[in-house]
């Protein structure tokens, strides 16, 4: 099993630009989880999913959106980047919040 | 509301000592806290849980400590290793509007190890 997978693991794009940050599990658990870590910082939840077509969100989803149109996928979109999204973002999957599994992250820089 | 916090941000320890980190948690409804280790570059990784109904949980060269009354929870390592060196995460299970799970982190202690 490669468990949850994250890419690209480094990104820097400019103010008001847009990317997709992807993740993919093979563990076929229903959770999947968005956070952002700022330096020195712990672990924010950004949108989060408990399955398939559910998605809701989590305590800093402004500017993004997330879609789960199947359970192995869970990207993450930036429609306008700002510096304020400067950040390490991890994605996570699980079957409960017992069986949490991280990926390696994603680390964007907006300039 | 709930928030999950730590009363050291750094903490260093000499090799083969034993490292205790701990973490203060407000919800008192969490019945499920979990410490992570997150090594530099990586993600967090799991280390040891512990339900609501356990004051105590050992693993290999780990244990945890829970106490409920004053929201506490500890990480003990005992002989510290370098490789323990990382930022160490503790999180508690919340329940979100929707009825699901989600885990609520603190803001992390660094271990440092001198050889």
């Amino acid at each position: 099993n490669a468990g949850v997978t994250q890419t690209p693991k480094f990104r820097i794009l400019k103010i008001g630009q847009s990317m997709t940050l992807q993740c993919t599990q093979d563990m076929n658990h229903n959770y999947m989880y968005w956070y952002r870590q700022d330096p020195g910082m712990g672990l924010k939840l950004i949108y989060y999913s408990v399955g398939a077509g559910i998605t809701d969100k989590g305590e800093v989803p402004n500017g993004y959106n997330v879609s789960r149109s199947t359970t192995e996928d869970f990207p993450l979109r930036l429609e306008l980047a700002a510096p304020s999204q400067t950040s390490v973002y991890f994605c996570a999957s699980s079957y409960r919040v017992e069986g949490y599994t991280f990926g390696s992250g994603t680390r964007l820089t907006v300039v | 509301g709930e928030s999950v916090g730590l009363h050291l941000p750094t903490l260093s320890v000499q090799e083969g000592d034993n490292s205790i980190i701990n973490c203060a948690y407000s919800n008192s409804a969490s019945d499920y806290f979990i410490w992570y280790k997150q090594e530099s570059g990586k993600g967090p990784q799991f280390i040891i849980d512990i339900r609501s109904n356990m004051d105590k949980r050992q693993g290999q060269r780990v244990t945890v400590l829970l106490n409920k009354t004053v929201k506490h929870l500890s990480l003990q390592i005992a002989a510290t290793q370098p490789g323990d060196s990382a930022v160490y995460f503790c999180a508690e299970s919340s329940r979100t509007q929707g009825g699901s799970e989600k885990l609520v982190f603190g803001k992390g202690t660094k271990l440092t190890v001198n050889p």
